[in-house]
Order: C-alpha cells, then structure tokens, then sequence
C-alpha cells in the first residue's frame, strides 16, 4: 500500500512570509508524528497526533508553529513569519493503533529553505 | 548533556568490513531502543528495535543493549556498498512515552 506522503518535497521562501506543509499518513494509522532535522542534526520532534485525543505539542520550538490534523487523516504544519533558522527537513511520520514509538513509517521529507 | 549522544562521523569503512555504531544515553527510564537507516534526501527507515537488555539479530545486523552502561550498539556483517547511509539511534520509555529521542545520526560510508 502507500507509505507516508508529503507535498510540497522543497519549498523556497522568503523571510517573514508563511508555509504550510502537508503530510499524508497511511491509512489507519492513528498516530502522526512531525518532527525537524536540521543539516548534520538529529530529529527534534515537534507535535504528536494520536487519535481524537489532545495533541501534544510540547515540541514546538515557538507560537509561530502550529499542526492541525483532521480525525485519522491529512495534517497540516504551519510556520507563520518565517525565519531563517527554521530552514530544514520537515518530516512526518505515522504508526498504528497498538503499537509503540517505534513501529514508525516516515514520510520523504519538505525541504525548507527560508531566504 | 544531551539525552542521546552519538558520533556524527563520517565513517568510512572497506566493503566486507564489520561496522560497529554506537549511541550512549542518559535517560535510565528508556525501554525501547531502535535504530534508523537513513539515505540521502530520504526519510528514516525502521531497521531494528529492542526491548531492555539484551541483543537481536536480523541477517547482517545485530542490536546490542547494555542498559548498566546505558550504551546501545549496532552491528553490520559484511558491509556493503548500499549500507552507505546515515544511522540513527532512537530510544523511548514504557507506559505513556511514545515519543522516542534521537541520536543526531553517524553517517556511514563503504567504499567498494
């Protein structure tokens, strides 16, 4: 079946203006997990779906960021007056009901460039 | 201190080398420990995953976990040309914590 999906792949955009990054989680998977890996870095997570339960959003690095999720499905993650230091790998991941943190599938990955 | 730590690399290595890559942690309270493969411009993949101490083998790759020294290893037999990719360590608590911590990742380089 289909792996994680997200749009845009790369997105170039100027300072101070706002994006919106999709991800498609694959179906039935109720978990959906955002994260951001800098060049040379690590993952640093961002927000945590699962479910209808409330998101944990203790990841997000600033109130310029922000992640809705509609039920099960498609999340969006808006950065809102963007910075340079948030070009990175924008990554989303999902996982079904049952299992743990590591049974996680990734998307590729939207590419930010912030100018 | 970082949670996780683990040496960025690169490491090169011969093709049919034995590559031994490592992550020391902090945190006594993490369970699950995992490993990533990660190509260029690609998402992490799930290779293995461990629960507590102990080791587990899946063809060419062995995961180690020693928990006393809080210290997990992986293992790659017979490396190849196509295992050149960025390893990352991940590891997460029991009970509500499903949100695992990384390791910023060793890139990994077999050169034929």
């Amino acid at each position: 079946g289909a792996g994680v999906s997200q749009s845009p792949s790369n997105k170039v955009t100027e300072k101070g203006k706002d994006v919106e990054l999709r991800c498609d989680p694959i179906s039935g998977h109720t978990a959906l997990y955002w994260y951001r890996q800098r060049l040379g870095q690590g993952l640093e997570f961002l927000i945590y779906f699962q479910g209808n339960s409330a998101p944990d959003k203790s990841g997000l690095p600033s109130d310029r960021f922000s992640a809705e999720r509609t039920g099960e499905s498609v999340s969006t993650l808006t950065i809102q007056r963007t910075q340079q230091e948030d070009s990175a790998v924008y990554l989303c991941a999902s996982s079904s009901p049952g299992t743990l943190s590591y049974e996680q599938y990734f998307g590729p990955g939207t590419r930010l460039t912030v100018t | 201190q970082k949670e996780v730590e683990q040496d960025p690399g690169p490491l090169s290595v011969p093709e049919g080398a034995i590559v031994s890559l490592n992550c020391t942690y902090s945190n006594s309270a993490f369970q699950y420990f995992m490993w990533y493969r990660q190509y260029s411009r690609k998402g992490p993949e799930l290779l293995m995953y461990t629960y507590s101490s102990g080791n587990k083998e899946d063809g060419r790759f062995t995961a180690q976990v020693d928990k006393s020294s809080k210290y997990i290893s992986l293992f790659i037999r017979d490396s190849q040309p196509s295992d050149s990719a960025t390893y990352l360590c991940a590891m997460s608590g029991s009970g509500g914590s499903y949100i695992p911590t990384f390791g910023r990742g060793t890139s990994l380089i077999v050169h034929p």
